[in-house]
């Protein structure tokens, strides 16, 4: 099955730096790439996800990378807040139908951004 | 958006009890559902997958007996674990997806705690 490799598994930046979360995964056949953040006792939130087909996508702060040769998918942060501290999941899945298909997280990165 | 409610949020319970924890899509329909449980500072880990109308898949060295998983709509998949003991307690989060490529939503989750 699938295994997915994530690092750091903590990371403290200071407020308006950048932050980057690293994922590496195992199957091939994976094509979906989420990232949820997690705040302490609550859900996990999707923040941007990817797919195969392409290798960059950006959300305002946000960005996520991906590298299918080398099997590896990156976080990125710009302009970090304070309310950005949590603890981030990285997860992989295959299938078109996302909706339908288990993730596979990674162990989590927690974020901690200083004022 | 699509949500998804999950109900209670937060159960103490004696050793040996049994626990019913619901899982709903409020505004779309799931024929599949997923159960994760996530220890203190750890990643989530799927359990099962819940399939409308049909047996729960569980995850090697989950304990189909002891996880009893009903799936009987197509918007309600309950998880019962039965006869828990202590070791059984952590959260319990479930999630959803709709059709095609819709990314999964996860529940609030529910917090277990055996005495």
């Amino acid at each position: 099955g699938e295994n997915v490799e994530q690092h750091p598994s903590t990371l403290s930046v200071q407020e308006g730096d950048s932050a980057v979360i690293k994922c590496t995964y195992s199957d091939s056949a994976s094509n979906y790439f989420p990232w949820y953040k997690q705040e302490l006792g609550k859900r996990p939130q999707l923040i941007i996800d990817i797919r195969s087909n392409v290798g960059e996508k950006k959300d305002q702060r946000i960005a996520v990378t991906l590298n299918k040769t080398a099997k590896h998918f990156s976080l990125h942060i710009t302009e970090t807040q304070p309310e950005d501290s949590a603890v981030y999941f990285c997860a992989a899945s295959y299938g078109m139908d996302t909706g339908r298909r288990a993730l596979t997280f990674g162990s989590g990165t927690r974020l901690q951004v200083q004022p | 958006g699509a949500v998804v409610s999950q109900h209670p949020s937060w159960v103490i319970c004696k050793s040996g009890t049994s626990v019913k924890i619901e899982c709903r899509s409020l505004d779309f329909q799931a024929t599949t559902m997923f159960w994760y449980r996530q220890f203190p500072k750890q990643s989530l880990m799927l359990m099962a997958t819940s399939n409308e109308g049909s047996k729960a898949t569980y995850e090697q060295g989950v304990e189909k007996d002891k996880f009893l998983i009903n799936h009987a709509s197509l918007t309600l998949s309950t998880l019962t674990v039965t006869s828990a003991h202590p070791e059984d307690s952590s959260f319990y989060i479930c999630s959803a997806g709709g059709q095609g490529s819709q990314p999964q939503h996860f529940g609030d989750g529910t917090r277990l705690s055996i005495l």
